[in-house]
């Protein structure tokens, strides 16, 4: 199984860099995901990681340790619109290939 | 290209009543995952479908729910004999191949059970 576990909620201000943490335990790992989801709207893909290091897109950076099960996302130059939910998804390696999720970071922006 | 696209968007149904969900994957996408989100929480693994076949149906429950996908037509997630329990915000996810880079949601569907 899987267990994962990220801050409930998170509180930045505009233009400010945030690091929202991720946790987790799994019996196969085979790569962890961030999403974005805004209330009442589907979830959209921010990054993927599979391999350990920091992967950087845009204003969006993701780092990943096996070795620590541990991730975070780093939000840059934070605007409102960066207002949402932030999940962090674990994929097994069966066959499956299903992905396990968080219970989501709720990440507030303020002027 | 379309997007992953889910029906009705909100469904209201009564205790005891029937609710059938719709989903059709992006175009090319023969994967299929169904998952559940209740208010203020994570979404909840249900189901893995990929073309007339049910691949992981670790997260449905024992009974009520069931899931297909068959080979023409959308993906139906159906609960029989809803209870006020069942009210949450059902996504379905699509992907090309089981092991894809993302997962495409769709907008969901809203159920509320009166």
């Amino acid at each position: 199984g899987q267990n994962i576990d990220q801050p409930t909620e998170m509180t930045a201000t505009e233009g400010a860099i945030v690091q929202i943490n991720c946790t987790y335990q799994t019996s196969g790992f085979n790569g962890l995901f961030w999403y974005q989801q805004h209330a009442g709207e589907a979830p959209t893909f921010l990054s993927y990681n599979v391999l350990d290091g920091l992967e950087e897109k845009g204003r969006f950076s993701s780092f990943l340790s096996r070795s620590k099960g541990y991730s975070y996302l780093l939000l840059k130059e934070l605007q409102m619109k960066d207002s949402a939910s932030y999940l962090c998804a674990v994929r097994d390696n069966t066959n499956a290939g299903k992905s396990t999720f968080g219970d989501g970071t709720t990440l507030t922006v303020k002027p | 290209n379309a997007g992953v696209m889910q029906n009705p968007r909100h469904l209201v149904r009564r205790r005891g009543q029937e609710a059938r969900l719709r989903c059709s994957p992006m175009k090319g996408h023969s994967h299929v995952y169904w998952y559940r989100q209740l208010p203020e929480e994570g979404l909840k693994f249900m189901v893995y479908l990929q073309k007339e076949n049910i691949i992981d149906e670790s997260g449905m429950p024992k009974e009520r729910f069931s899931a297909e996908f068959p080979k023409e037509g959308p993906s139906i997630l159906r609960i029989q004999q809803v209870v006020r329990g069942d009210s949450a915000a059902y996504f379905c996810a699509s992907s090309p191949r089981g092991n894809s880079e993302k997962l495409f949601f769709g907008s969901g569907t809203q159920l509320s059970v009166l």
